[in-house]
């Protein structure tokens, strides 16, 4: 358990209202990562951040807004929503160290957009 | 520019088969790590293995194996005798270190069934 919570768990929202998934860590880890799961395309990192008020952006970073500050608060904002942003999302962790970098998810979250 | 390529979408056979998942990947880095991942039906993603760039040792941890090629770059899954709770669809993963610290990006998956 690498103390991931996200939340909301299940939302559906309609086009063009504004939506904030939360992503909160128990055990202080650095990095932290919103992906998008769809078929076909596997994970795609949207941002990821690596300290607080340090964000940067991933693949599919249009119309996705990020914050980060407080350590162990991550949160993935979607402006407008649009049925296209109808996805999976997981919040990940990145645990550090002479191991090496490992990524960790949380449980994802449902978003659709009608 | 990173990628990770899994041109396998789909593959199914029967039990107590052996399967292989193909991972090839692309990087400049001279440093990276490599992962598997396996997601159930339930949906969490399961980390099952990580290697460094340095380290070309092929790992076997039970059932499973893993062939780390740095000269084709690829990074194979084994399942030897495979079971029906192998079923799942499982990612491969290539991280790399950024000015702004590790990003990791996967492959499309390859979705596994095992059938009994």
């Amino acid at each position: 358990d690498a103390g991931i919570t996200q939340s909301p768990r299940h939302k559906v929202t309609e086009t063009g209202t504004p939506v904030t998934l939360r992503c909160h860590q128990t055990e202080n880890h650095r990095y932290m990562y919103w992906y998008r799961q769809d078929p076909g395309h596997g994970l795609r990192l949207i941002h990821y951040s690596y300290g607080v008020k340090d964000t940067d952006k991933g693949e599919v970073s249009d119309g996705y807004s990020v914050s980060r500050s407080k350590t162990e608060d991550f949160l993935l904002t979607l402006e407008s929503a649009t049925s296209s942003q109808t996805s999976v999302y997981f919040c990940a962790i990145s645990s550090t160290g002479t191991a090496g970098n490992t990524i960790y998810f949380g449980e994802g979250s449902w978003l659709t957009v009608v | 520019a990173q990628k990770v390529t899994q041109a396998q979408t789909e593959i199914s056979v029967v039990e107590k088969e052996d399967v292989t998942l193909d991972c090839v990947y692309e990087t400049r880095d001279t440093t990276y790590y490599l992962f598997w991942y396996k997601q159930p039906p339930s949906g969490e993603l399961v980390f099952l293995i990580r290697r460094n760039s340095f380290d070309e040792q092929n790992e076997i941890s039970g059932r499973y194996s893993w062939n780390f090629q740095k000269s084709t770059s690829s990074f194979n899954f084994t399942i030897t005798a495979s079971q029906v709770v192998d079923s799942a669809v499982y990612f491969c993963a290539l991280s790399v270190l950024n000015t702004g610290g590790f990003k990791t990006i996967f492959g499309a998956g390859t979705r596994l069934f095992v059938k009994a």
